[in-house]
């Protein structure tokens, strides 16, 4: 079975900062590799599908990149909303997510 | 506009049974698969399977094979999840989320959960 690892596991930052998080699958997914932000209490979002795709309405700070086996997803200036848990979820075979980010206000 | 209700919070005994429904409006319901999530308390989200709302066809993620039936009525275009032989940690809030097409097995809209509550 394929295992998705996401790290850090918890980040702080400022308003402003530029983050990424990482994904990691254990063999490769192609491209089939989407992120999703929850806040708390609120369904998950989808904000990036197929690794580098932007989901409609979703704001351009926001991209995805890789392919096989590593991936990111960069903020590129943090909004005060942008504070959530952010996760990674392969669709190469059954759909299966990483453990999540929490990123919060430094 | 694409929604997704769910049913409302749910307390249920060990090793009764429990059905959530997820009403779709806004897009053709039988065009989409629909898959189900659930997020277990300060947990990550678990994906538990999906089914194709045209057909019927289901596929379940090995960890609930036997207990959970998904189905569908598309005269209402509405989806169900039943879960059976409840236990403490099926204590989760439950989601459906369409697929996003073509079979694609990502999530582009969600409704708003289902808490299922197993405690006796």
């Amino acid at each position: 079975d394929i295992q998705m690892t996401q790290s850090p596991s918890s980040l702080s930052a400022s308003v402003g900062d530029r983050v990424t998080i990482t994904c990691r699958a254990s063999q490769s997914i192609s491209s089939h590799l989407n992120w999703y932000q929850q806040k708390p209490g609120k369904a998950p979002k989808l904000l990036i599908y197929a690794a580098s795709s932007l989901q409609s309405g979703v704001p351009s700070r926001f991209s995805g990149s890789g392919s096989g086996t590593d991936f990111t997803l960069t903020i590129s200036s943090l909004q005060a909303e942008d504070f959530a848990t952010y996760y990674c979820q392969q669709s190469y075979s059954n759909p299966l997510f990483g453990q999540g980010t929490r990123l919060e206000i430094k | 506009q694409v929604q997704l209700v769910q049913s409302g919070a749910e307390v249920k005994k060990p090793g009764a049974s429990v059905k959530v429904s997820c009403k779709a409006s806004g897009y053709t319901f039988t065009g989409y698969y629909m898959h189900w999530v659930r997020q277990a308390p300060g947990q990550g989200l678990e994906w538990m399977g999906w089914m194709n709302s045209k057909s019927g066809g289901t596929n379940y993620a090995q960890k609930f094979q036997g207990r959970v039936t998904m189905t569908r009525d598309t005269s209402n275009s509405t989806a169900y999840m039943e879960l059976s032989r409840l236990r403490s940690d099926d204590t989760a809030v439950y989601y459906c989320a369409r697929d996003g097409g073509d079979s694609s097995w990502y999530f582009d809209y969600w409704g708003q959960g289902t808490l299922v509550t197993v405690s006796s």
